[in-house]
């Protein structure tokens, strides 16, 4: 069966970095286009990152201001996500989610999320 | 960047229809999606471009899109229904913005 699982959670202060991690399995990951997607307690979802199955296109929402990076390994059947430059409104769940149509933005699989904490 | 807006909150007494509304500027161009969401869990989709359903999601829900408004309605709603629901456009000028959300409460 198809599974998503992040890791790399975690605290961190303000200005510090993270790397978080989705193995993917149960499908054939180099076929999909991935996305991050995140979610602040208590609010709702908010897209982060979006990237093509062979790494060519890559998208970021305009509100990260270039502090994000997406990437991926294939070979790995992996979906990373570079964090850098963390404020307190960072905090929150952070999902990878599978793109079931290519193109369509319609996400058919969610991972169960890590959690990431930005305190002092 | 493209906005989309969903009711904060709607209740329904069981058994009865649910209409749950996102708006956005021509909305009815664009392919909506949404999804369903769980304390605790991660979202499950539910209708995807505005009316199909995945496998395994009830025949109680439906979804429809026109003008400035993407619905989706729950048919003889259950008390497992209630969750947040999210609609979500894929926007080649925004990105794939979600709308805030709508609680549904089954009374």
């Amino acid at each position: 069966q198809v599974q998503l699982v992040e890791s790399g959670g975690g605290l961190v202060k303000p200005g510090g970095s993270l790397r978080l991690s989705c193995a993917a399995s149960g499908f054939t990951f180099s076929d999909y286009y991935m996305s991050w997607i995140r979610q602040a307690p208590g609010k709702g979802l908010e897209w982060i990152s979006y990237i093509r199955s062979s790494s060519r296109n890559i998208y970021y929402a305009v509100s990260l201001e270039g502090r994000f990076t997406i990437s991926r390994d294939n070979a790995k059947n992996s979906l990373y996500l570079q964090l850098n430059n963390l404020r307190d409104e960072d905090t929150g769940v952070y999902f990878c989610a599978r793109e079931g149509i290519q193109g369509s933005g319609c996400y058919d699989k969610w991972g169960q999320g890590t959690l990431v904490t930005v305190s002092s | 960047s493209y906005v989309l807006t969903q009711p904060p909150s709607v209740s329904v007494a069981p058994g009865k229809t649910a209409r749950l509304t996102c708006g956005g500027n021509n909305i009815g161009s664009k392919s909506v999606h949404w999804y369903q969401q769980k304390p605790g869990q991660a979202p499950v989709l539910v209708i995807y471009y505005d009316s199909d359903r995945p496998s395994g999601i009830p025949e109680r829900f439906s979804g429809s899109n026109s003008g400035n408004t993407a619905t989706l309605t729950i048919s003889r709603v259950e008390a497992g229904d209630e969750a947040d629901y999210y609609c979500q456009v894929w926007d080649s000028s925004s990105d794939h913005p979600f709308g805030g959300g709508t609680k549904l409460t089954v009374l």
